[in-house]
């Protein structure tokens, strides 16, 4: 079965410093694997997605991924930390082909501390 | 949450009740979605639609029924034979039934309490 793991429920980080929120996947073949990030209350926001191509995926405020093929792992890291940065995020994964619903991860909780 | 519409943002049911989500895009997204999330849990699929007038059962589907006779509308509802239906409920979209690079986009979610 196609399956995400967010391995961390929660990960703390000192505002400036850089963060690390781990995903691994399994799926057979190639991924197609994204990030999103939920707000209390709120519905997800996506941040980036990985096709194909530069395993290091660039996405929306400052925050990238780096797909590892051999590691079937999926992080998503961010250089310096905002308190801002504070919330709920998921990874997930669409395995092949055709368009079936996203897979998610349980999510990992965001603690930025000023 | 761009172009992506749920009502009520709040709704309060009492056991036994049947109750409807409403999610609307306009967005042009051939394909809809429907997630319970549930602390810790995650999001768990419920249905989809990847066309007009055709969808799919979910991981869990028991107790829920849609229709998808609009494109860019696709209800949501709990029934009482769903034994535990408080959560949170998120509806999203995407562009295009087929294609597997498309990005889901997420509407701000419907709390639903029964009481």
């Amino acid at each position: 079965a196609q399956s995400v793991a967010q391995p961390e429920d929660q990960v703390n980080v000192a505002e400036g410093n850089p963060l690390t929120v781990k995903c691994t996947y399994s799926v057979s073949g190639n991924p197609y694997l994204f990030w999103y990030v939920q707000y209390p209350n709120r519905g997800l926001q996506f941040l980036l997605k990985y096709i194909t191509g530069d395993n290091l995926v660039k996405g929306s405020y400052g925050f990238e991924a780096e797909f590892n093929k051999s590691q079937t792992s999926f992080h998503l890291k961010k250089p310096s930390a905002l308190v801002s940065d504070s919330a709920l995020y998921f990874c997930a994964v669409r395995p092949q082909p055709g368009n079936t619903p996203l897979v998610f991860g349980k999510g990992t909780r965001l603690s930025v501390i000023a | 949450d761009g172009g992506i519409t749920q009502s009520p943002k709040y709704l309060f049911r009492k056991e036994g009740q049947n109750v409807t989500l409403s999610c609307e895009q306009n967005l042009n997204h051939d394909a809809m979605y429907w997630y319970r999330q549930d602390p810790g849990q995650g999001l768990r699929l419920i249905y989809y639609s990847q066309i007009v007038n055709d969808f799919q059962k979910g991981d869990i589907a028991e107790g829920y029924s849609v229709s998808r006779e609009k494109k860019e509308s696709f209800p949501l509802t709990v029934t009482s034979a769903q034994k535990n239906p408080t959560a949170f409920y998120l509806c999203a979209s995407s562009i295009s039934g087929r294609t597997a690079t498309d990005t889901q986009y997420f509407g701000p979610g419907t709390r639903l309490t029964v009481l």
